[in-house]
């Protein structure tokens, strides 16, 4: 069984357009990411669910918004798509153990979904 | 705001050469460390974890790492690399009782030539 899945694996636009990628976990985690790869590679983190609460929003444009309609899905919605917004786009999810220690648990990546804007 | 660095952006061994990936972090406080590997084409996935104990971390296909306090250092290490090997290798860290999002590194390419 896949942990974490993400769809489409590869999405193809033009600029200007609207898209989606789901994401869901069958891990029973309380928290979901939203990670952006860019072509260097670098991993920056975009938003952050915890039971359905957003609890962290990076500096990510308002073009991007997060919908977490359960504790298992975290769907990225994505208006009026640039060029600038290719890139690979993880999903994640993590036990959050909470208390003063916080989270010790390991994040586990989705597959990734790779955004082309032409 | 807390760092990771990782110096060496890309790494070429041959292989059964010994491999050392560096990894140093600017927080002053309690951390969580982990490496990260993301071989070609596929998505990351955990390599190893330091959170307390002993500071010498063993992790999956003979990888080690070593949290140095004094040095705010998480270095990966592995004493004979093969050709499947071949990977990004990403340093990450968390702060305890802090925010528990990861600040990743910006990734370490290793290409190992059989």
């Amino acid at each position: 069984d896949t942990a974490v899945s993400q769809t489409p694996k590869y999405l193809v636009t033009q600029m200007g357009n609207d898209k989606s990628i789901k994401c869901e976990q069958n891990l029973g985690h309380d928290t979901m990411y939203w990670y952006k790869q860019d072509s260097k590679k670098f991993l920056k983190i975009m938003f952050s669910y915890n039971n359905k609460e957003l609890i962290i929003n990076e500096t990510v444009p308002n073009r991007f918004s997060p919908k977490s309609p359960d504790k298992a899905h975290l769907n990225l919605h994505i208006n009026s798509l640039e060029l600038g917004d290719s890139a690979v786009y993880f999903c994640a999810s993590s036990q959050d153990l909470g208390g003063l220690a916080g989270p010790t648990d390991t994040q586990y990546f989705g597959p990734g979904t790779r955004l082309t804007v032409l | 705001a807390q760092s990771v660095s990782q110096h060496n952006h890309h790494v070429i061994l041959s292989e059964a050469a010994s491999l050392e990936l560096g990894c140093n972090y600017s927080y002053g406080g309690t951390v969580n460390l982990f490496w990260y590997v993301q071989y070609p084409g596929q998505h990351l996935q955990l390599l190893l974890k330091y959170f307390s104990g002993d500071p010498l971390v063993k992790g999956i296909k003979g990888f080690e790492a070593e949290f140095i306090k004094s040095k705010f250092s998480f270095n990966l290490r592995k004493p004979s690399v093969q050709w499947s090997d071949t990977a990004e290798y990403f340093c990450a860290v968390t702060k305890a009782g802090g925010s528990y999002i990861p600040t990743f590194g910006r990734g370490t390419s290793l290409i190992v030539h059989p």
